[in-house]
Formats: C-alpha cells, sequence, structure tokens
C-alpha cells in the first residue's frame, strides 16, 4: 500500500507519444522490479534494477536508491504497450517483495 | 523461461469452506511468495518461504495460512473462506538476486 506509491493511476497515450511513470518508496529499497500485467492477466517482468539505469528498446528504467524512487519511460507507445505497469521494491532485510497500487495504460492510434 | 504452475485456475467455494490453491516451481528457486490482486490494491504479500519448511508472514496474512513442504511446492490454505477472500491470488518464485516469476493466476470467488 504507503509503502510503495505508484504514479498517475491511468494514463491514456496516443501511438508513438512519450511517457513516464514513477514509484516513491517509504521503506529501504535494495531492488525494485517492474512489471506488465497484460489484458488476459499475466505478469510479465520488464526490468530487474540495483540502483542504476537499464534500457531495453522502447523501454528505459532508473532506480535512485538515495531519493528512494524508480521510473520507468516508455518511448514511441505502441498499441501493444496497453495494460497495467506495476513497479515492486525488495525491502531491505526482510526479503519481501511489495508492489505498488499499479498504472494502467492505455495506448490509442 | 522460469516455469511457476498454479492449480486450480478458478474455483468457486461457500462461505466456510475449505481452500487449497497449489503452486509448483521447477527452477530451483529458494523464495516463494503468495500474492493476491484486488482492484485500487495491487499485489498485496500474504506470506513467503525461503525454502522447504520455512514460512514467514506477509503484509495480509489474516485468514491464510501457508506451508512450503518441498522447495517445487508451496499451498496456500484458506480453513474457513470468507467472500473477502474473493481475489485472484499469483503465487511467484524468485533465486536470490533475480526476478520474480508469476504463476498465471488462481480465481477464487467466495458466494
Amino acid at each position: 500500500g504507503d509503502q510503495v506509491k505508484q504514479s498517475p493511476s491511468a494514463l491514456s497515450l496516443q501511438e508513438g507519444t512519450n511517457s513516464a511513470l514513477r514509484c516513491n518508496f517509504s521503506i529501504a529499497t535494495t531492488t525494485v522490479q517492474w512489471f506488465l500485467q497484460n489484458p488476459r492477466g499475466s505478469l510479465m517482468n520488464l526490468f530487474y534494477l540495483v540502483p542504476g539505469t537499464k534500457e531495453n528498446g522502447r523501454l528505459k528504467s532508473t532506480f535512485n536508491s538515495k531519493e528512494s524512487y524508480s521510473t520507468l519511460h516508455i518511448r514511441d507507445a505502441q498499441l501493444e504497450d496497453s495494460g497495467t505497469y506495476f513497479c515492486a521494491a525488495e525491502a531491505s532485510n526482510t526479503d519481501k517483495v511489495v508492489f505498488g497500487t499499479g498504472t494502467r495504460l492505455q495506448v490509442s492510434p | 523461461e522460469a516455469a511457476v504452475t498454479q492449480s486450480p485456475r478458478n474455483k468457486v467455494t461457500v462461505t466456510g469452506g475449505n481452500v487449497t490453491l497449489s503452486c509448483r516451481q521447477t527452477n530451483s528457486h529458494n523464495y516463494m511468495y503468495w500474492y493476491r490482486q484486488d482492484t485500487g490494491h495491487g499485489l498485496r504479500l500474504i506470506h513467503y518461504s525461503y525454502g522447504a519448511g520455512n514460512l514467514q508472514i506477509g503484509d495480509v496474512p489474516d485468514g491464510y495460512k501457508a506451508t512450503r513442504t518441498t522447495q517445487e511446492d508451496f499451498f496456500l490454505l484458506l480453513e474457513l473462506a470468507s467472500p473477502s477472500q474473493t481475489s485472484l491470488y499469483f503465487c511467484a518464485s524468485t533465486g536470490s538476486g533475480n526476478t520474480l516469476y508469476f504463476g498465471e493466476g488462481s480465481r477464487l470467488i467466495v458466494v
């Protein structure tokens, strides 16, 4: 719940545009993961991050542990990017993985 | 690709009923997790485990028991199901320092 705050809760994009999703953490976090839940409900891993930045195709993610946040940038949005994006934080010293409440993304033509 | 299999995929039970959700992973992962997903709450951690015989309490454990019988198998037990436990349940596994791998989910309806 409040341990991982995700924003925005919903987002509509036109194809070809760019956007950024954000997670703020109120718990000490060692690693961050980003997932996409497709319309069928399956959860697919996008990134596993220690502090730093990773890029994969049109997606780029940063984890800033000092300022307790992570971002997911989507470039040139496509229809198949539609779904719900979740970030998840691995809490220090517990091995709990705590999820945000998700960002529902709709990409339209 | 890591494989996590959940069963049943869909279940309807009555209030007070007894339900067992099963999860099996075949990737020699040490860590296994049970989450429930509800609109407006994202995924909330119920129980998790470091290995066979180990059980850790998650963030929403009330009304749930869990048991890790082997490295591969993690069970979620609802001994007196209530309508508030109607939800989509996900199992996940991971090795140390790796991403979570999720099963396809088990949808439970308690009437």
